[in-house]
């Protein structure tokens, strides 16, 4: 079975300043794919950034990007530029097959302050 | 268009009634998810449907909870003589397909149902 650990339960950063999450996972599948979903208030689970193993380019989304590191099966989110609406619950999370079920990490409280 | 859609936003009900919550996925999502986040637990998968497949009910926690998905697409989580310990939001998320690369298997979620047993 899949394990997905973040270490940091909360964070705090400075509005327009950069801050790094923590994710590591444990598997024996070559084939899956890892993603960071942010979780406001609201509860609405949303999609931030995706990574497909076989793809060695790190994913960029705008103000997101993760550096995967898959031999250490290591899979960090950086928020750039923070800003106010980025405070939220962020959760890693695992699939694999493609198509199967997400394993989520325990989630990273992220407050950005003004 | 209209999102995962997910009702009632809010339960409470009390030790050993059954209640049942309900799950609209986006037109066209053939695959369908029920997870489940609680503080103890976290977030932790309870069942799937994919298709005309057999559902995968690998997470369900006990024989009291059970799930179907009618048509292929409206999904009904019912939860059997309810505990203090199945107090959860219950989410429901819906993909396009599955083993399928790119970004159709990237799921999808609703608001959640917060259900409360008291």
């Amino acid at each position: 079975a899949q394990t997905v650990t973040q270490s940091q339960p909360e964070m705090s950063v400075q509005e327009a300043e950069t801050v790094t999450l923590s994710c590591t996972y444990d598997t024996s599948e070559n084939n899956y794919y890892l993603f960071w979903y942010k979780q406001p208030p609201s509860r609405q689970m949303i999609l931030v950034i995706r990574q497909e193993a076989y793809k060695q380019q790190n994913a960029t989304e705008n103000r997101f990007s993760v550096n995967f590191q898959k031999a250490a099966k290591s899979f960090s989110l950086k928020i750039s530029d923070s800003q106010l609406g980025d405070t939220a619950m962020y959760f890693c999370a695992f699939m694999n097959p493609p198509g199967n079920m997400l394993t989520f990490g325990g989630g990273t409280r992220l407050m950005v302050k003004p | 268009g209209a999102g995962v859609s997910q009702s009632p936003s809010n339960k409470v009900t009390e030790k050993g009634k059954d209640v049942e919550l309900r799950c609209d996925p986006i037109s066209g999502h053939t695959a369908l998810y029920w997870y489940r986040q609680s503080l103890g637990q976290g977030l932790e998968f309870l069942i799937y449907f994919q298709g005309n497949s057999a559902p995968d009910k690998s997470g369900l926690p006990s024989d009291r909870f059970s799930a179907e998905r009618t048509g292929g697409s409206v999904s009904t989580l019912t939860i059997q003589r309810t505990q203090q310990e199945d107090s959860a939001v219950y989410l429901c998320a819906s993909s396009l397909a599955r083993d399928n690369r790119g970004t159709d298997n990237e799921q999808f979620f609703g608001p959640g149902t917060r259900l409360t047993v008291l």
